[in-house]
């Protein structure tokens, strides 16, 4: 059963940490995105990449977050320094588009707070 | 640009009766259509999508919906509601023109009332 696996599923750290959230996309699919979660925001976009290439990363604060994928199996999220406001769930997801468009696959998302 | 409005944050209904959760969208181009479902402390499932085939869609659980271009509208309904589907209901737009990303809506809150 093939699913986007995120680790950790929960992260408390203290702010001004680093924090790296990591991703599994479904084997195959060429385009993985990253979210975030907030009762005041809603799901925002924050990045994705379409084979490995960043695509947009326009909603992504530059200073301190940054995504990347070192290969086709992992995708990376970072937040350096970490803040109080950045405490939010990150969820990834992965879909084939492009020739084939599919829906995106979610994973469980991790839950970060930052104290 | 691509937007989408959920017209409902909260909709309460008795078990057994109707459900309808409303959604209107925005695209500059001919768009894909999405409804996703979120259960308390879960991730993001797929309940159906539009993707410029038949109109009107069915999903999982007995869920459907309906896509009206002249209303720029893409609702989504069930005959008879179960305790189940109490969850937080996504409308979401991926346009087309080579942007990808998902555009959620703010989600609509739906409660079952026994």
């Amino acid at each position: 059963d093939a699913r986007v696996t995120q680790t950790p599923r929960h992260k408390v750290t203290e702010m001004g940490q680093e924090v790296t959230m990591r991703c599994q996309p479904i084997l195959g699919h060429n385009t993985v995105f990253w979210y975030r979660q907030t009762m005041m925001q809603g799901l925002e976009l924050l990045a994705y990449f379409r084979n490995r290439a960043p695509l947009d990363d326009s909603g992504m604060p530059k200073d301190r977050f940054s995504a990347e994928m070192p290969d086709a199996t992992l995708a990376t999220l970072k937040i350096q320094p970490s803040e109080p406001r950045d405490s939010a769930v990150y969820f990834c997801a992965s879909g084939l588009l492009g020739i084939l468009n599919t829906e995106a696959f979610f994973g469980q998302g991790t839950r970060l707070t930052v104290v | 640009a691509q937007s989408v409005t959920q017209l409902d944050s909260h909709v309460s209904v008795s078990e057994g009766t109707p459900v309808l959760l409303r959604c209107n969208y925005s695209s500059s181009y001919s768009p894909s259509l999405f409804w996703y479902v979120q259960h308390p402390n879960k991730g993001l499932q797929l309940l159906l999508k539009y993707t410029s085939a038949a109109t009107l869609v069915k999903g999982i659980n007995g869920f459907e919906a309906e896509f009206k271009k002249s209303e720029t509208s893409f609702h989504l309904t069930k005959p008879s509601a179960h305790m189940s589907d109490a969850a937080e209901y996504f409308c979401v737009v991926r346009s087309g023109g080579g942007a990808d990303g998902l555009t959620f809506g703010k989600g609509t809150h739906l409660i079952i009332q026994p």
